[in-house]
Order: structure tokens, then C-alpha cells, then sequence
């Protein structure tokens, strides 16, 4: 059974530092990784999907690595602002799993002090 | 407003009584799904579906029951809500398996 974890649960860093967030899993036969956005109280927000066949994918400020050999997924936040401020959390959709479903991690608590 | 839509955004009901979450997407996306998110849980699937008239169970289906008659609706039902059903409920969508899965704003259900 596919399981993926994030760690840390929560990171706190100050304003212009670099955000790296880490994802693993534990069956790389994937289809692909996707990270997620979540703020308090609302839905989750897509960020980035990464095909199985890609290496990384990156949109503005972030950028997300794909390592389906170790089993790794790292997500990049370049000079981080108070308004990232959030949960992240990423899923892969399992190559083996009926039904074409995500598993999810628990996601890290992020808090960009100004 | 295209997108996923949920009604209501908030619900409190009692226990026993029949509660039924909407689900609306307009991108005509094939695969819909529910999930609950909940303290020390994190996100599990409780039903997903397909294609129009296909659904199957996720990791929790118990006191639920979906149905999906059109593609852009993705209704769940709580048959007797329970206390143990107060949670935060999310649809979700998805065009084809490798593509994004797009979550609607989510629904807080408390059960009274």
C-alpha cells in the first residue's frame, strides 16, 4: 500500500529565506505528484503536477523535483514572503491503486515570519 | 463562475437526521471525488467516481451514499448523520487520470 510522508509536520522561517519541502513515497509506481496549497479554513489549491516521466516542473518562485527512483519529491519556495504562509501537501496518484486515486501526505505547516 | 462549486459552505444538523452535500463543476471533468479532512487524519477518500452513473467506495464509506447521474453533479448523501460525521468535506475533480485534481472550497459539517 502506497504511503507518503512529509517531514517536518511544521517549519517556521523568516521573510527572503528559501522554502524546501520535503515529500516521500513509499512505491514509485506512480503516474505523478502533485503539490497542493491549503490555508486555513479553505480548499486545497493545485501548485505544480509533475508527470512520472519528468524531473521537475516549476512555476514562478516555485519549483518542484521528482526523484521516483528514491522515491523523493522536494518543492522549492524561492525568497519566501509572509503571504506563503500555509499548509503544503503533496499526493501521488499510485499506478497500482483502482480507481486512479490520490494519496496524500500530512502535509508541513509553513510560517513565513516578516 | 467556472470551477467546483459546494453548497452548502456550512451545515449544522442533528444527529439521526438525512444530510445531503452538493457538488458542481463545470469543466465537465470524467473523475469526481469526496473526501473528509479531519485533525490528526488528514484527507480520506469516501467515494469517487468515474464517468456519469459510475461510482465506487473509497477508504471510508460507511454512512454515505453518492450518486451521479449527471457528469457536473457529484451529490453525497449522509443517511443518519452521526457525531462522529462532523468533519470538513471536500469534492474533488479530475479530466483524466494524469491530469491536476482541482478540490472545491470545502464544506463544514457539524452534526449535532
Amino acid at each position: 500500500k502506497q504511503e507518503v510522508t512529509q517531514i517536518p509536520a511544521a517549519l517556521s522561517v523568516p521573510e527572503g529565506e528559501n522554502l524546501v519541502l520535503n515529500c516521500s513515497f513509499t512505491d514509485s509506481a506512480i503516474y505523478n505528484l502533485q503539490w497542493f496549497r491549503q490555508d486555513p479554513g479553505k480548499g486545497l489549491t493545485s501548485l505544480l503536477l509533475i508527470q512520472s516521466s519528468q524531473r521537475e516542473q516549476t512555476s514562478g518562485r516555485l519549483n518542484a523535483s521528482l526523484d521516483k527512483s528514491s522515491g523523493r519529491s522536494t518543492l522549492y519556495i524561492a525568497a519566501s514572503q509572509p503571504g506563503d504562509s500555509a499548509t503544503y501537501l503533496c499526493a501521488v496518484l499510485d499506478a497500482k491503486a483502482a480507481g486512479n486515486k490520490l494519496t496524500f501526505g500530512g502535509g508541513t505547516r509553513v510560517l513565513v515570519k516578516p | 463562475d467556472a470551477g467546483i462549486t459546494q453548497s452548502p459552505r456550512y451545515k449544522i444538523t442533528e444527529t439521526g437526521r438525512q444530510v445531503t452535500l452538493m457538488c458542481h463543476q463545470t469543466w465537465s471533468h470524467s473523475y469526481m471525488f469526496w473526501y473528509r479532512q479531519d485533525l490528526g487524519h488528514g484527507l480520506r477518500l469516501i467515494y469517487y467516481s468515474a464517468a456519469a452513473d459510475i461510482t465506487d467506495k473509497g477508504e471510508v464509506p460507511d454512512g454515505y451514499v453518492v450518486s451521479r447521474s449527471k457528469t457536473e453533479n457529484f451529490p453525497l448523501t449522509l443517511e443518519s448523520a452521526t457525531r462522529s460525521q462532523t468533519s470538513v468535506y471536500f469534492c474533488a475533480s479530475r479530466w483524466t487520470p494524469n491530469n491536476e485534481q482541482f478540490f472545491g472550497p470545502g464544506t463544514r459539517l457539524t452534526v449535532l
